[in-house]
């Protein structure tokens, strides 16, 4: 099974500021890697898939680079609806797809 | 409008078996994978397993293969989640999310499933 990590688990930011989040994989994923974004009592929003497009409706501010093991989710200027709890999943494996445990983004 | 709509909060108690569905419209219901999603409370995501309704093509994650049943009635573009006999270590919210090549864009509301004596 592909092991997906992120980092920070937790990160403070304040609104305006530039968010990076990171995201390793085991093995590579080629670039068949997604974000999502998850608020509280919501259902998981598709941000970025193969690892750098943008779903349909997110705003130019969320971006998503790398390829093979490494990957990045970058928040250009965080806006309050923003902090949220960001998490990464490969879809490299369809034995079994796998996501990250998650970055909480939160208000400095 | 592409809508999944899952079925309602359920509460057992250990040792009981339980079906849970996810109806799709708006959309072709055999052209796209489905997949299942738990979250534990307080806790992350997890990969359970995908279906194609077409062919009932299923993919279990290895933490999750003999522990549920993933399955689909394309005649009724519903998808379920089941399984024989639940543990307390199955409460959680599950999601059904319709999946493209992999990555997933829409997502049912979530169905609660709480395992309690």
């Amino acid at each position: 099974e592909i092991v997906m990590t992120q980092s920070p688990a937790t990160l403070s930011v304040s609104p305006g500021e530039r968010a990076t989040l990171s995201c390793r994989a085991s093995q590579s994923v080629s670039s068949n890697l997604a974000w999502y974004q998850q608020k509280p009592g919501q259902a998981p929003r598709l941000l970025i898939y193969g690892a750098s497009t943008r779903a349909t409706g997110i705003p130019a501010r969320f971006s998503g680079s790398g390829s093979g093991t490494e990957f990045t989710l970058t928040i250009s200027s965080l806006q309050s609806e923003d902090f949220a709890v960001y998490y990464c999943q490969q879809y490299n494996n369809w034995l079994g797809f796998t996501f990250g445990p998650g970055t909480k983004v939160d208000i400095k | 409008e592409v809508q999944l709509v899952q079925s309602g909060a359920e509460v057992k108690k250990p040792g009981e078996s339980l079906k849970i569905s996810c109806k799709g419209s708006g959309y072709s219901f055999t052209s796209y994978w489905i997949g299942w999603v738990r979250q534990m409370p307080g806790k992350g995501l997890e990969w359970m397993g995908i279906i194609y309704p077409g062919d009932s093509d299923t993919r279990y994650s290895p933490s999750f293969q003999g522990q549920v049943t993933i399955s689909a009635d394309k005649s009724i573009s519903t998808a379920y989640l089941q399984w024989s006999s639940l543990k307390a270590s199955d409460t959680a919210m599950y999601y059904c999310a319709r999946c493209g090549s992999g990555s997933c864009y829409y997502w049912g509301q979530g169905t609660l499933v709480t395992v309690s004596s």
